[in-house]
């Protein structure tokens, strides 16, 4: 079984460019999560999907992030107008979503701002 | 909301030594617990998941316990080797969201030979 896949693996651009991040679940999970990762901050919750409907955006930054999940294959990530304290490793996971199954992480996507 | 508080940041054992890491949380409502590992480079890799009030838990050279009258979470390498060396997190939830973790801020394991 393939596990979570997300793209790219590395995204440079340049300050104020657009990035999008693309995730795919394991086939058959309903949950899908991403996270941040950075030095300074560790891991944070961004935003939770169930069923492809928004649930939890909590960890979201007010502006310039959007997460959508148009269909149940696939989730992106967009960062418009991205600053360079954007840059993280952005972490995908998923789950069947059942209230015991630990979320299971893609390799993530580092994102560096220049 | 939740914190948790993960030590020691880093830790660094002989090959056949044990390794002990420590998380404590804050939220008596946290039911769900996960370690996880990171190797440079890689995801994280889910070891071990536990719920019980106090449980142990064995997995292949290490064993997990939890006591939540203390709130606190453990993660024993009983005999740790050179492959052992990665990042490990503990990872917190609570109530019916169990992917809605809150993550300690890691420990990076080094295992000497």
């Amino acid at each position: 079984n393939a596990g979570v896949i997300q793209t790219p693996r590395h995204k440079v651009t340049g300050k104020g460019q657009e990035a999008t991040l693309w995730c795919e679940p394991i086939s058959g999970h309903s949950a899908v999560f991403w996270y941040r990762q950075t030095i300074v901050q560790g891991l944070e919750f961004l935003t939770y999907f169930r069923n492809q409907a928004p649930i939890d955006d909590s960890g979201m930054p007010k502006e310039r992030f959007s997460a959508q999940m148009p269909n149940q294959s696939h989730s992106t990530l967009k960062i418009q107008s991205t600053q360079p304290q954007d840059s993280a490793v952005y972490l995908c996971a998923s789950s069947s979503g059942r209230i015991n199954q630990a979320p299971l992480f893609g390799e993530g996507t580092r994102l560096s701002v220049l | 909301g939740e914190q948790v508080e993960q030590r020691p940041p880093h830790l660094s054992v002989r090959e056949g030594d044990s390794a002990v890491i420590t998380c404590t949380y804050t939220d008596p409502n946290s039911y769900y617990f996960f370690w996880y590992k990171q190797e440079p480079g890689a995801s994280l890799q889910l070891l071990m998941k536990v719920f019980s009030s106090t449980e142990i838990n064995e997995g292949q050279g290490f064993t997990v316990l939890l006591n939540k009258k203390d709130k606190r979470l453990s993660l024993n390498l009983t005999a740790a080797h050179p492959g052992d060396s990665a990042a490990y997190f503990c990872a917190v939830s609570a109530g019916t969201n169990t992917g809605k973790l809150t993550f300690g801020d890691g420990t990076v394991l080094t295992v000497k030979p």
